[in-house]
C-alpha cells in the first residue's frame, strides 16, 4: 500500500526556519517525481515545488523561490522541504504528493495527508 | 488568484447531474491534454479523480467523466449521491515556471 506521511510542521515566528519530511513507503520512492503543494486555511491547493526522481533537477513556484529548498534521501526513502525566511503568508498545510511513472505524467496519484505550518509572533 | 478558473459552487439534487467547469489558457488547459481533477473532503487530503482530462483512476465511480473543449476543462458528475458533497479542484500542467496549476476550487452541495 503506498504511503506518505508528513511532518516536521508546526509554529515558527515570521523569519524563522522549519524543515518538513515526507516519509514514503509501499512503493520504489527513487522512481518517481515528487512534490510539495500547500493549501492555505479556507483557501485552495497551489503547488509549490518538485523534485525528479535523482534529485537532480528542482523546480519552485515563484512564491518561494530562493527561500525554499526542496530534496530527498532516496535511501531513506524521504522528501524534504527546508523552508526559510518564512512569511505570515506560508501558513498552510503542506501535502506531499508523487507523480506516477512512467513519465510523462502531469498528475499527483497519491498524497500524504499533509502537515500545518503556522507562521505567526 | 488562481491560474485556472472554477466557479465558486454548485448545487444538484441526488440522482441529478452537474458540471464544474474549469477555464485556462493557451498556456495550460488549452495546450496540453494534462487535466486532472481532485475531490476534497473537510480535513483530508486531496484524491485523484480523473486524470488526463478523461482518465478514471482504478476505483473511481464511473459516474464521474472529464472533458476538454479548447481551453476549458469540465467535470461531470453524474447520480449525485450525498457522499459526492465536497470541493473539487482541478489542475493542468502549464509552461510557465511553475509547470502545474490549480484551480480555486468549487464547492459542490448536495441538496
Amino acid at each position: 500500500e503506498v504511503q506518505l506521511v508528513e511532518s516536521g510542521g508546526g509554529l515558527v515566528q515570521p523569519g524563522g526556519s522549519l524543515r518538513l519530511s515526507c516519509a514514503a513507503s509501499g512503493f520504489t520512492f527513487s522512481s518517481y517525481w515528487m512534490h510539495w503543494v500547500r493549501q492555505a486555511p479556507g483557501k485552495g491547493l497551489v503547488w509549490v515545488s518538485r523534485i525528479n526522481s535523482d534529485g537532480s533537477t528542482t523546480n519552485y513556484a515563484d512564491s518561494v523561490k530562493g527561500r525554499f529548498t526542496i530534496s530527498r534521501d532516496n535511501a531513506k526513502n524521504t522528501l524534504y522541504l527546508q523552508m526559510n525566511s518564512l512569511r505570515a503568508e506560508d501558513t498552510a498545510v503542506y501535502y506531499c504528493a508523487r507523480f506516477p511513472v512512467p513519465q510523462p505524467a502531469y498528475y499527483f496519484d497519491y498524497w500524504g495527508q499533509g502537515t500545518l505550518v503556522t507562521v505567526s509572533s | 488568484q488562481s491560474a485556472l478558473t472554477q466557479p465558486a459552487s454548485v448545487s444538484g439534487s441526488p440522482g441529478q447531474s452537474i458540471a464544474i467547469s474549469c477555464t485556462g489558457t493557451t498556456s495550460d488547459v488549452g495546450a496540453y491534454n494534462y487535466v486532472s481533477w481532485y475531490q476534497q473532503h473537510p480535513g483530508k487530503a486531496p484524491k485523484l479523480m480523473i486524470y488526463d482530462v478523461n482518465n478514471r483512476p482504478s476505483g473511481v465511480s464511473n459516474r464521474f467523466s472529464g472533458s476538454k473543449s479548447g481551453n476549458t476543462a469540465s467535470l461531470t458528475i453524474s447520480g449525485l449521491q450525498a457522499e459526492d458533497e465536497a470541493d473539487y479542484y482541478c489542475s493542468s500542467y502549464t509552461i510557465s515556471s511553475t509547470l502545474e496549476v490549480f484551480g480555486g476550487g468549487t464547492k459542490l452541495t448536495v441538496l
